[in-house]
């Protein structure tokens, strides 16, 4: 069974400020990985996805995450937050092939201070 | 505007209440899911249906009961709930995936309080 760690439940960053999230995850086999995003009284909406190729990969409103196989990370990154980045980040692997059993991180949640 | 659509967005109910969550998805979707969200716990799969075959039922008391009678429908029938019940419920759907990790697309969730 694959398992996602997020270490920080809760990062405080300075509007402009880079962040980056931390995600590790464990499996005995190929996963995919994921980053959803969680505003306040909504649904999870999807940031980027890790299937196949460059390790790098970049999602939407600027963050990206890179995903490193010996260390079994898949940390989220953001050159410089804006306010509207404040909400919380969940972190999720998957096995590949059939229907999608998404395992989810605890979440972090990224407050942005003015 | 979620291609997933979730019914009611807020319900408060008593124990003894029997009540209904009701999902809708718009995107040609073939898998559907309920997943529990809770504070400070990760989001716990409850349900899957593929192909409108219930694939997926990770231990969830028999109070909650699913159902899907399409691809584009999906139900969580609740009955003698519990106040540890109060939560976030999200509905979500995908493809069937065969080769891709293909995303899966969340309501805004339902919130439930249990009195």
């Amino acid at each position: 069974a694959q398992s996602v760690t997020q270490l920080d439940s809760q990062v405080p960053v300075f509007e402009e400020a880079p962040v980056e999230l931390r995600c590790n995850y464990s499996s005995s086999v190929s996963v995919y990985l994921f980053w959803y995003v969680q505003y306040p009284n909504q649904g999870l909406q999807l940031l980027l996805k890790y299937l196949s190729g460059s390790t790098l990969v970049k999602g939407i409103n600027g963050f990206e995450a890179e995903f490193n196989k010996s260390q079994t990370s898949f940390h989220l990154r953001k050159p410089s937050v804006h306010i509207s980045d404040t909400a919380e980040y969940f972190c999720a692997v998957t096995l590949r092939g059939g229907y999608q059993k998404v395992t989810f991180g605890i979440g972090t949640k990224l407050q942005v201070i003015p | 505007e979620t291609g997933v659509t979730q019914t009611p967005r807020h319900l408060v109910m008593g124990m003894t209440n029997k009540k209904s969550l009701k999902c809708e998805q718009h995107l040609g979707h073939n898998a559907m899911y309920w997943y529990k969200q809770s504070a400070k716990k990760p989001l716990e799969l409850m349900f899957v249906y593929s192909l409108e075959e219930r694939v997926e039922n990770n231990s969830v008391p028999s109070r909650f009961s699913p159902e899907c009678p399409n691809s584009s429908h999906l139900f969580l029938h609740l009955h003698t709930l519990q106040p540890e019940d109060s939560a976030l419920y999200l509905c979500a759907s995908s493809r069937q995936w065969e080769s891709k990790g293909d995303t899966i697309y969340f309501g805004e969730g339902s919130w439930l309080t249990v009195v």
